[in-house]
Formats: structure tokens, sequence, C-alpha cells
């Protein structure tokens, strides 16, 4: 069956740290892969999108990998501070009909 | 900035009632979506619509259904409300000739049924 796998406990680090969150996905080949911030009591907002052809995709502090082989995607938070706590979703499009399948998301708590 | 609203941030019904959340968009998307999301559940998709008065089932519609009459807004109607219909629910809209999927989301509505 299909899968997207997030890690679900929670990961904290320390303010100022890189924050590394993990995307992984089973029979899927994704086009691209999408991450997405969800505050408490919100809805998810879009971050970034990466397409299968690219490694890297940079937008100021945050940097998402994307390795087709191995079937993850790898989402940074350099110099994090504690306005990045929140929970972080990855997204394929599968199925077709626009349609996107969300993980059930990290959630990241960075600590003064 | 594309915005998705709902009509209620938190909605308390009681067992067996008819339950309608309303979804706005104001920017012209032709696709639509309804998710619940549960914790350790994720988001999972009830409806979507592709289109006015157009409207395709998602992963878990049992007890749910939709209503698409005009471009802009999407209902999920809860047509017997039962206790286990307990949840965040969240409409999203994309549009489809941007070609990425993206979604843009409501706020969310938390709905208890007592």
């Amino acid at each position: 069956s299909q899968k997207i796998e997030q890690n679900s406990e929670a990961l904290n680090i320390q303010e100022g740290k890189t924050a590394t969150l993990t995307c992984n996905y089973t029979n899927y080949s994704p086009a691209y892969l999408q991450w997405y911030r969800q505050d408490p009591g919100r809805g998810p907002v879009f971050l970034l999108l990466i397409r299968e052809n690219e490694k890297e995709k940079r937008k100021e502090r945050l940097k998402v990998t994307f390795d087709t082989t191995l079937k993850q995607s790898l989402f940074h938070i350099t110099a994090s501070q504690p306005a990045d706590s929140a929970t972080y979703l990855c997204a394929l499009a599968t199925g077709g009909g626009n349609k996107l399948t969300f993980g059930t998301g990290t959630q990241l708590k960075v600590e003064l | 900035d594309v915005k998705v609203t709902q009509s209620s941030r938190y909605l308390v019904k009681r067992t067996g009632e008819k339950v309608f959340l309303e979804c706005v968009q104001d920017m012209d998307h032709e696709n639509m979506f309804w998710y619940r999301q549960d914790p350790g559940l994720g988001l999972r998709l009830i409806y979507f619509s592709y289109d006015v008065k157009m409207k395709e089932k998602g992963d878990i519609p049992e007890g749910y259904s939709v209503s698409r009459e005009k471009k802009e807004r999407f209902s999920l109607i809860l047509e017997s409300a039962s206790t286990n219909q307990t949840s965040m629910y969240l409409c999203a809209s994309s549009d489809p000739s941007g070609l990425t999927d993206t979604q843009y989301f409501g706020p969310g509505t938390r709905l208890t049924v007592l």
C-alpha cells in the first residue's frame, strides 16, 4: 500500500540549531513533494515545493532535499527560532485529480 | 493573497443533527477540498470538487455529502451527526492550471458532536 511517513515523535531543539525533519514514502513516484507548516488550531500553510529533478531547494532559512532513490525528503530549518515551533507536514501529489496525500506531520519545538 | 474562509471556528452539535460547514475562496480556484484532521491520523480527504456541481469521493466519504453550486463556495454536510464525527474540519482550494497542486487552507472548524 502507499504510505507517507513522518516521525510522529516531537522534535525538541535549542534555539540557533538546525532542525531536520524527515519524510519517507513508499509506492509513489511523485513528480514533486511539498512541505507545509501548521500552527495549533490553524490550517496548513504552504512553504516549499521541490520537483523530482531538483536535489535541493532553499528559501531563506529553509532547505529541502529530495532523494527519489531513497524515496525521502529532508526539511531543514537553520538558525531555528522559537517562532519556528509548529507542526510540519509533507505532501505528495497522488492519484490524479490534483489531490495531495499528506503525512501525519512532525511537531517541532524550538526552546530558548 | 488567496483567502479561504470557513463559516465557523468552533461548532457544537447534538447527535442526529444535520450540520452544514461552509467554505468560501476568493481566488477563482476550480478545485476545492474537504478534509478532517484527527490526532495521529493526519489529514484525510473527505470529498473534493474540480468544478461547479462536480464532486468526487475522497478516502472517507461515509456519513458526509457536499454541495458546490457556485465556484467560490463548497459546503460539507453531515446528514446526521454522530460523535465519531467530532474533529477538526479543513477546507482547501487549488488552481489546477498552476501545475503544482499547492493547496490553500482555511482556518478550520472544530466540530464537537455531543
